[in-house]
């Protein structure tokens, strides 16, 4: 079945520094990829997404690409601020031939930054 | 501003005592999704709803039940609480069942005396 690994956490990085989030996948067919960000307390929201291989998804300064080749969508971020301190859900959807649609996710990744 | 909204936002109920949380929507999203997030997971589906078609998860336990009485509200019934369902649940929608990203609401917190 499809599986989302991501790197563990809790990662924690000083203001301004440079942020990579590794996510890989393992899917039959053609997915579509997303990042989740949950802040503490609150649901998940939506940060990016792609749809098809070497496809771009950024919002916030948050980027990651599509990569089919090495079925990767690592999330990165140039200079991180204390603000962007949450748990990061690599996520893929696809339908399956079972007729079950669903969102599969990694186990989440905890980021603290700190000043 | 369009969003699904969850309530209450945190649920306080007895073991074996019944207890519905719900979630309304105002996106007209055709999907509407619970899930279950326990302390530091990934949330995990439990059913959604397609319109009025229910779809259960394999692994959800039938002490789960839902409702989706119109296309704005869904309910999530849980009839005999343990303390193993103390958890984040987590209600979603989407405009379809896949290649779309789903919505979420804040959450309801659900604890379990």
């Amino acid at each position: 079945g499809d599986s989302v690994t991501q790197m563990e956490g809790p990662v924690t990085l000083s203001e301004e520094a440079f942020l990579t989030i590794n996510c890989t996948y393992t899917a039959t067919g053609y997915p579509s990829l997303f990042w989740y960000v949950q802040y503490p307390g609150e649901g998940l929201q939506l940060l990016l997404k792609a749809t098809k291989a070497d496809d771009k998804g950024s919002n916030k300064g948050f980027e990651a690409t599509y990569r089919k080749e090495t079925t990767s969508f690592h999330l990165e971020k140039g200079s991180v601020q204390v603000s962007d301190s949450a748990v990061y859900f690599c996520a893929l959807s696809e339908v399956s031939g079972a007729g079950s649609y669903q969102l599969t996710f990694g186990k989440g990744t905890k980021l603290s930054v700190i000043p | 501003d369009a969003m699904v909204i969850q309530n209450p936002r945190y649920q306080v109920t007895q073991f074996g005592k019944p207890v519905t949380l719900s979630c309304s929507q105002t996106l007209n999203h055709n999907v509407m999704y619970w899930y279950q997030q326990k302390s530091s997971q990934a949330p995990k589906l439990l059913f959604h709803y397609y319109d009025k078609d229910f779809n259960n998860e394999a692994d959800t336990p039938d002490n789960f039940q839902s409702r989706r009485p119109n296309t704005s509200f869904c309910f999530l019934d849980i009839r005999s609480p343990g303390l193993g369902d103390a958890a984040m649940y987590l209600c979603a929608t989407s405009r379809e069942r896949a290649y779309q990203p789903q919505h979420f609401g804040d959450g309801t917190r659900l604890s379990i005396l």
